[in-house]
């Protein structure tokens, strides 16, 4: 089955960039979907077909993917920004998920 | 306003049944794919089932074959998952959500927990 490495955690002071990535083999070829999970809340959707933003999500966040890797990239990183997010592809009637990074914002 | 509110879950013994509904509002529900996904203690998302648009088409994750089963009723814009044999590692937030063209979740309902223990 396809496996979605994620880094646990990325730590960042406000007002920098974050960038968090999800690998997979030749993830370039699938669409990448980004979640954002708050303590105690259910997942929001943030990025979809890797770079697509939903209605109301701010343009600080972006996405890209190629090759073996998907990146989520969070611009001018705000307190509000501390969460779990976590990557997803739709593979071969499965969906999978990557383990989710914890981003801390110092 | 989309919508969905999840219900049933609950403390449960191992080796018994628990049946997840799924109420879907301020959408076209028979339209899209719907799935559920699950959330350990503490833990990451995983993927539990998902279902088409008429219900011909049902996957499920490994750990859940024979054991789970999704099922949708369009009339009454609701999902369901009836969940037979459950074990310990069962326990979770069990969320539905509602599945796009290429597969993404928007949105997502609040999750009902089940506790699967003795």
């Amino acid at each position: 089955s396809y496996v979605l490495t994620q880094p646990p955690s990325v730590s960042v002071a406000p007002g920098q960039t974050a960038r968090i990535t999800c690998g997979g083999n030749n993830i370039g070829s699938k669409s990448v979907h980004w979640y954002q999970q708050k303590p105690g809340q259910a997942p929001v959707l943030v990025v979809y077909d890797d770079s697509d933003r939903p209605s109301g999500i701010p343009e600080r966040f972006s996405g890209s993917n190629s090759g073996n890797t998907a990146t989520l990239t969070i611009s001018r990183v705000e307190a509000g920004d501390e969460a779990d997010y976590y990557c997803q592809v739709w593979d071969s009637s499965s969906v999978v998920f990557g383990g989710g990074t914890k981003l801390t914002v110092l | 306003e989309v919508q969905l509110v999840e219900s049933g879950g609950g403390l449960v013994q191992p080796g018994g049944s628990l049946r997840l509904s799924c109420a879907a509002s301020g959408f076209t529900f028979s339209s899209y794919w719907m799935s559920w996904v699950r959330q350990a203690p503490g833990k990451g998302l995983e993927w539990v089932a998902n279902i088409k648009q008429d219900g011909s088409e049902k996957y499920y994750v490994d750990s859940v074959k024979g054991r789970f089963t999704i099922s949708r009723d369009n009339a009454k814009n609701s999902l369901y998952l009836q969940m037979n044999s459950l074990r310990a590692e069962d326990t979770a937030v069990y969320y539905c959500a509602s599945q796009w063209l290429d597969g993404w979740f928007d949105p997502w309902g609040q999750g009902t927990l089940v506790t699967v223990s003795s």
